[in-house]
């Protein structure tokens, strides 16, 4: 069983489109990170939120994280194709210790054109 | 800045044999980590060190060993490989480590094991 879940597990949309991928878990995380890996790479840091209820955008992604800091939602407005990849969520439990990053099983989108 | 390099790029192994990932990074990072990436499970963290010459263990860390002599190098060595071990291995640092520290992550070592 996963700390981090993820859902949905694969997403395909026509270029335009809004979409929303969720990450969720029964644990409280002092905080939450986004990436976005590209094939052949490594993950990339999108966002960090840190308070509980806070919203944060990057560009054409929002970013909230959930009022009882156990899961966190991102939303894409009109998706083009170079938002095509694998995005993950990651976090450190408040039951672990400090350092411990715990990644989510992540969300694979394509995006048509 | 080169970042954090892993190397090998490729590998292939027998059941057995031993190996070692090699992971440098050239920010002067104090944390570094192991992860390794199968389909549908995403990254799990296998070993972490806060700093040179401290390591502790992550979700899966059966298998694998570490050291930290340095600031700049964090290798992981598989000292008898399993198929269960065929992965994509990701090394990622962070300046001070912990849950608030964005992760810098190389391009991975994608290992197979026969």
């Amino acid at each position: 069983t996963q700390l981090l879940e993820q859902s949905p597990q694969f997403l395909s949309i026509q270029e335009g489109e809004n979409l929303t991928v969720y990450c969720n878990s029964s644990s409280v995380f002092s905080s939450l990170q986004w990436y976005r890996q590209e094939p052949g790479e490594g993950p990339v840091l999108l966002v960090t939120v840190v308070t509980g209820g806070e919203v944060k955008k990057l560009k054409r992604l929002t970013f909230q994280f959930g009022d009882a800091r156990k899961d966190s939602s991102l939303h894409i407005t009109a998706a083009q194709p170079g938002d095509t990849g694998l995005y993950l969520c990651a976090g450190g439990p408040l039951k672990t210790s400090y350092d411990k990053v715990i990644f989510g099983p992540g969300t694979s989108l394509s995006v048509i054109p | 800045n080169a970042g954090v390099t892993q190397t090998p790029k490729f590998q292939v192994l027998k059941t057995g044999q031993s190996m070692t990932l090699q992971c440098a990074q050239d920010m002067n990072h104090e944390y570094m980590s192991w992860y390794r990436q199968d389909p549908g499970m995403g990254l799990r963290l296998i070993h972490y060190s806060v700093g040179a010459g401290i390591t502790d263990q992550g979700e899966v860390p059966n298998g694998y060993n570490v050291s930290r002599s340095t600031t700049e190098d964090f290798p992981l060595r598989l000292l008898s490989a399993a198929p269960s071990q065929t992965s994509v291995y990701f090394c990622a640092s962070s300046y001070k480590g912990g849950r608030n520290s964005p992760l810098h992550f190389g391009n991975g070592t994608r290992l197979t094991v026969t």
